[in-house]
């Protein structure tokens, strides 16, 4: 079955650095993959789409990769500040289309001023 | 624009009971679904719609009910609770071009007991 995998434990950094969160997948090809940002007691907050063909994304502070091979996207934060603690979740679409989403569990980010 | 709204936030019901969850969306979207989400694991696909009058299963679709009268609303209705869906449960909606973004309501946490 399609499986998504997220780093399970949270991710503390300092202010200032960049956070890199990791998005390893299996048994599927996705056509997109996409990040959302969910604060506690919040639903999900859409950040950021990649398409298969595309290699880098990007959008202010933010970066995402797609390595259809390695069946990984990884995302950045660059200049990370304490407002961007949050847990940040990683979704593709499934098999069939219509947009629905296969998310993983999620990667909680804390950032230390 | 409110985007997309569910009600209650807040639900406690016995073992048994059935409730509906309410969803809501003003942003015309034809692409509707419902998740639960729960601690470790990803949000799971519950029931999805393709437009008023089509609905289709998930991956956990027991035990919930659907039905999509209007392109705006699209109801979740729990037939017997079980403390097995005590949960968070989101709606989402998104355009049907199906590679853009799912915008989430607040979500509803239900206790069974």
């Amino acid at each position: 079955s399609q499986k998504i995998e997220q780093n399970s434990e949270a991710l503390n950094i300092q202010e200032g650095k960049t956070a890199t969160l990791t998005c390893n997948y299996t048994n599927y090809s996705p056509a997109y993959l996409q990040w959302y940002r969910q604060d506690p007691g919040r639903g999900p907050v859409f950040l950021l789409l990649i398409r298969e063909n595309e290699k880098e994304k990007r959008k202010e502070r933010l970066k995402v990769t797609f390595d259809t091979t390695l069946k990984q996207s990884l995302f950045h934060i660059t200049a990370s500040q304490p407002a961007d603690s949050a847990t940040y979740l990683c979704a593709l679409d499934r098999a069939g289309g219509y947009n629905k989403l296969i998310f993983g569990a999620g990667t909680r980010l804390a950032v230390h001023p | 624009n409110a985007g997309v709204t569910q009600t209650p936030k807040f639900q406690v019901l016995k073992t048994g009971q059935s409730m509906t969850l309410q969803c809501a969306q003003d942003m015309n979207h034809e692409y509707m679904s419902w998740y639960r989400q729960d601690p470790g694991m990803g949000l799971r696909l519950i029931h999805y719609s393709v437009g008023a009058g089509i609905t289709d299963q998930g991956e956990v679709p027991n035990g919930y009910n659907v039905s999509r009268s209007t392109t705006e609303d699209f109801p979740l209705r729990l037939l017997s609770a079980a403390p097995s869906q005590t949960s968070v449960y989101f709606c989402a909606s998104t355009q049907p071009t199906g590679n853009t973004e799912a915008f989430f309501g607040q979500g509803t946490r239900l206790t069974v007991v």
